[in-house]
């Protein structure tokens, strides 16, 4: 199977900040990397698909970007809304397609 | 409006049986592979197992090994996980998610707000 690492696990930052996830996968994944936000006891919704597609409705401060093994989740001008839980996910070739452990990113 | 609602968890035993249901509505189910992703209490998410349109193709995580089964019924639009042989390790929310597909992979939208099994004795 393959392994995705996030880092950091999690982080703090102030509104107005630029935030940056990354993502890393076992082997590559050519583009197919997905980001989710989960808030607190609420179901994930899909941010960005693709590595860099941003899903119809996603403010345009969210953008993502890589290929191959190593992903990145930026997060310009972070509101409170944001403050969340980042997930990547990958969906390389066939099943099963794996998640990372998430990034919380909290209030500093 | 595309929506996912899942029903059927709760508290059962360690040995025992469940089966959670998804209703679909807003979009017409029998177009799209659908998945069952669940996720533990304060850890993160893991998938569990994916449904083809047609159930020619039915796929599930390793560590199941055997004990859960998927099914869908297109003409009610609804999804299903059957889930035998529970362990306290299959507790979790588990969430109900459409599959898309296009040129830049696969990704999982809408998903649902998920139901809740606890095996506890």
């Amino acid at each position: 199977d393959i392994q995705m690492t996030q880092s950091p696990v999690s982080l703090s930052a102030s509104v107005g900040d630029r935030v940056t996830i990354t993502c890393r996968a076992s082997q590559t994944i050519n583009i197919f990397l997905n980001w989710y936000q989960q808030k607190s006891g609420k179901a994930p919704n899909l941010l960005i698909y693709g590595a860099s597609n941003l899903q119809s409705g996603v403010p345009s401060r969210f953008s993502g970007s890589g290929s191959g093994t190593d992903f990145t989740l930026t997060i310009t001008n972070l509101q409170p809304e944001d403050f969340a839980t980042y997930y990547c996910q990958q969906t390389y070739n066939t099943r099963p397609w794996t998640f990372g452990q998430g990034t919380k990113v909290e209030i500093k | 409006e595309v929506l996912l609602v899942e029903s059927g968890g709760s508290l059962v035993k360690p040995g025992g049986s469940l089966r959670l249901s998804c209703a679909a509505s807003g979009f017409n189910l029998s177009r799209y592979t659908m998945d069952w992703v669940r996720q533990a209490p304060g850890r993160g998410l893991e998938w569990v197992s994916s449904i083809s349109t047609r159930s020619t193709y039915i796929y599930y995580a390793e560590s199941l090994k055997g004990r859960f089964t998927i099914s869908r019924d297109n003409a009610r639009n609804s999804l299903y996980l059957q889930m035998d042989s529970l362990r306290v390790e299959d507790t979790a929310i588990y969430y109900c998610v459409r599959e898309r597909v296009s040129t830049s992979g696969n990704w999982f939208d809408p998903w649902g707000q998920g139901t809740l099994v606890t095996v506890s004795s």
